[in-house]
């Protein structure tokens, strides 16, 4: 069965300092793909960004990018210049292929607080 | 260009009554999936639907909770009988075959 584990319940930064929320995974597929989410406070959950288990460059996207070490099946999560308003839970997910289905497994989530 | 649309955004039930919370994709999308998140966790996968098929069912609870994408209409996620432990946010994400966009989420609470 595949999993996703975030061992950082809760995280704090400086403003403007950058972090990284660990995520590793466990799968045995050869074919799989990882995502970030971010959930504000108000609740809904916002795409950051995506890595495909055959993609050879770390994904990037504007402040975010995903360190991603396939032998160590990690895809740490990197915020570089952290705001406020990346306050905020994170999950990170893998998405599971079964026979037509995509669904998307998650990890716990790490609680990002920055400070002034 | 809408997103994904989910209503009521909040309900609340009383232990035993129905719950239905709608979700309509993203214009074009045909593949919806279903996901419910407890208080302090994070998402677990519920189910996936096309259009007129249920096509993974493997995280739903194997009663009172059913669901359905018609042809025409909204995803429609049915709860009977609540209980206390339905409290929680129910989201939706629809995709055209790869990323998954996600909906506000439905806060379901049961009194």
């Amino acid at each position: 069965a595949q999993k996703i584990t975030q061992t950082q319940p809760g995280m704090f930064v400086q403003e403007k300092e950058a972090v990284t929320l660990d995520c590793t995974y466990d799968t045995s597929d050869q074919s799989y793909g990882l995502f970030w989410y971010k959930q504000p406070s108000s609740g809904e959950m916002i795409f950051l960004i995506y890595q495909g288990s055959y993609d050879e460059q770390n994904a990037t996207e504007g402040r975010y990018s995903l360190n991603f070490q396939k032998a160590r099946k990690s895809a740490n999560l990197v915020i570089s210049a952290s705001q406020l308003g990346d306050s905020a839970m994170y999950f990170c997910a893998m998405r599971e292929v079964f026979d037509s289905s995509y669904k998307l497994i998650f990890g716990s989530g790490t609680r990002l607080l920055v400070r002034p | 260009n809408a997103g994904v649309m989910q209503n009521p955004r909040h309900l609340v039930r009383r232990r035993g009554q129905e719950a239905r919370l709608r979700c309509s994709p993203m214009k074009g999308h045909s593949h919806v999936y279903w996901y419910r998140q407890l208080p302090e966790e994070g998402l677990k996968f519920m189910v996936y639907l096309q259009k007129e098929n249920i096509i993974d069912e493997s995280g739903m609870p194997k009663e009172r909770f059913s669901a359905e994408f018609p042809k025409e209409g909204p995803s429609i996620l049915r709860i009977q009988q609540v209980v206390r432990g339905d409290s929680a946010a129910y989201f939706c994400a629809s995709s055209d075959g790869d990323e998954q966009y996600f909906g506000p989420g439905t806060r379901l609470t049961v009194t």
